[in-house]
């Protein structure tokens, strides 16, 4: 059964700081991993998503590896801002698509 | 093309209760996926469902949950004689393909149920 690990659970930086979110699964028979943000009483942001066959993903500030066969993923925030501040969720998907979700990073980013 | 709309965004249920929770899919979509998030936790997989078929429900608790997701209208999850246990927010999630690794799922906003 897969298994998403995600550390740290909780993370407070100063503004500016670049940081490392990581993510690891146990099983490395996946079709993809995608990153998402929640906010506090909200729904999922869709951040980055790394198919199977890729290495790693790019979207401004944002970047995203994958090591398959280690089965491990970070997400890479370059200078953080307080509006970034969120839950930070790591997914994998499996047979028939669906997700296996870590239990999040909670980021807050102090002004 | 309007996003994967769930409702009713929050339900207050007393326990013993039924709830009913509703997930339009995106236009075009005929795969849904339903998740539960506890307080504090990662979403967990409850149901994926086609059209008029159940395709995998090993996320689902073996008693009082139920998922259909009809030829018409939308898809609903189904709690019956709830506890408190069952506060939790339900997404649901749309997708147009299987199997393809540049899929992915479109989250609803989610459903906050709380059970007095």
């Amino acid at each position: 059964k897969q298994e998403v690990t995600q550390i740290p659970a909780a993370l407070s930086v100063p503004e500016g700081e670049n940081l490392v979110l990581n993510c690891s699964f146990t099983d490395s028979a996946i079709y993809n991993l995608q990153w998402f943000r929640q906010d506090p009483g909200k729904g999922l942001t869709s951040l980055l998503l790394i198919q199977s066959s890729q290495r790693e993903q790019t979207s401004g500030r944002l970047n995203a590896s994958l090591d398959k066969s280690s089965g491990r993923s970070t997400l890479y925030i370059a200078a953080s801002q307080p509006g970034d501040s969120a839950t930070y969720l790591c997914a994998v998907t499996g047979n028939f698509n669906k997700f296996y979700f870590g239990s999040g990073t909670k980021l807050n980013v102090k002004p | 093309n309007a996003g994967v709309m769930q409702n009713p965004r929050h339900l207050v249920r007393r326990r013993g209760q039924e709830a009913r929770l509703r997930c339009s899919p995106m236009k075009g979509h005929s795969h849904v996926y339903w998740y539960r998030q506890l307080p504090e936790e990662g979403l967990k997989f409850m149901v994926y469902l086609q059209k008029e078929n159940i395709i995998d429900e090993s996320g689902m608790p073996k008693e009082r949950f139920s998922a259909e997701f009809p030829k018409e209208g939308p898809s609903i999850l189904r709690i019956q004689q709830v506890v408190r246990g069952d506060s939790a927010a339900y997404f649901c999630a749309s997708s147009p393909l299987l199997g393809g690794s540049t899929d992915t799922q479109y989250f609803g906003p989610g459903t906050r149920l709380t059970v007095l």
